[in-house]
C-alpha cells in the first residue's frame, strides 16, 4: 500500500461546479497534512494546511479524519484558474527519521 | 525576487556523464531539501540538509550526492548518469525540518528537467 493515496482523476467540472478530492494515508503516527497545487510544467506550492478542526479558506476548505487517516480538500464555485493537479502530502515518522510525502496528485480542469 | 532557484533549468546530457544542480535560497531557511517528480509525477524527497547536515538520505544510489557549502545552498552531483535519472529536480526549503516544526511550509524552486539520452 501506498504511503499517501489519491485518485488521479481527472476531474473535469465546469465552472462554478463544487468538486471535491480525497487523500488517504498509511501511518497513524503522521503529524501534519497539506494540499499543494502544482501547475502544469511548474513548482509545488502550498494551498493550504490541514487541521483536525477543519480549516476554509476562501472557497476552499479541508478536513482532516485522523481515526480514518483520510484527509479531504473542497472546491466550491470553480474557476478556470483552478485547474492544476492537487498533491497531498503528509509529515511522518518511521525508523528512518521524519520525512514528507507526497501523493500522486489528483489533476483537476475546470471548462468554460 | 526568486525565493529559491535552481540552475540549469534544463538539462540535457548523455548516459554516463556526470553533471550538477545547484539551488539557492534567500529566505534565511536552515532547511534545503532535494526531490525528484518522475515521469509519473510522483514527487518522492531524496535528501534533506539541516544547518548543513544531512539529515535524510533516502533510497537514492550513490552516484547522487549532495553538499551543501553554506545553509543557503544545497547542490546535486550526480555521476555516470543513467536513462532512468531522467525526471524534474526539484529543490525547496523550509525554516525547520519536519520533526522540529511539522506544520512548517516548504518552499520549491522552479526545477531542473533532466534528460539523459
Amino acid at each position: 500500500r501506498k504511503e499517501v493515496e489519491q485518485d488521479p482523476g481527472p476531474f473535469n467540472v465546469p465552472e462554478g461546479a463544487t468538486v471535491a478530492f480525497n487523500c488517504t494515508y498509511s501511518n497513524s503516527a503522521s503529524q501534519s497534512f497539506f494540499w499543494y497545487r502544482q501547475d502544469c510544467r511548474k513548482e509545488p506550492k502550498l494551498l493550504m494546511s490541514v487541521y483536525s478542526s477543519g480549516n476554509e479558506d476562501g472557497r476552499f476548505t479541508a478536513q482532516l479524519n485522523r481515526a480514518s487517516q483520510y484527509i479531504s480538500l473542497l472546491i466550491r464555485d470553480s474557476k478556470l484558474s483552478d485547474s492544476a493537479t492537487y498533491l497531498c502530502v503528509v509529515n511522518m515518522g518511521n525508523t528512518g527519521g521524519f520525512k514528507t510525502i507526497f501523493g500522486a496528485g489528483t489533476r483537476l480542469f475546470v471548462k468554460a | 525576487d526568486t525565493a529559491v532557484s535552481q540552475t540549469p533549468k534544463y538539462l540535457v546530457t548523455q548516459m554516463g556523464n556526470d553533471k550538477s544542480i545547484k539551488c539557492e535560497q534567500n529566505l534565511g531557511h536552515d532547511t534545503m531539501y532535494w526531490y525528484k517528480q518522475d515521469s509519473k509525477k510522483f514527487l518522492k524527497i531524496m535528501f534533506s540538509y539541516n544547518n548543513k547536515e544531512l539529515i535524510i538520505n533516502e533510497t537514492v544510489p550513490n552516484r547522487f550526492s549532495p553538499k551543501s557549502p553554506d545553509k543557503a545552498h544545497l547542490n546535486l552531483h550526480i555521476n555516470s548518469l543513467e536513462l532512468g535519472d531522467s525526471a524534474v529536480y526539484f529543490c525547496a526549503s523550509s525554516q525547520d525540518p519536519p520533526s522540529v516544526r511539522p506544520w512548517e511550509t516548504q518552499y520549491f524552486g522552479p526545477g531542473t528537467r533532466l534528460l539523459v539520452l
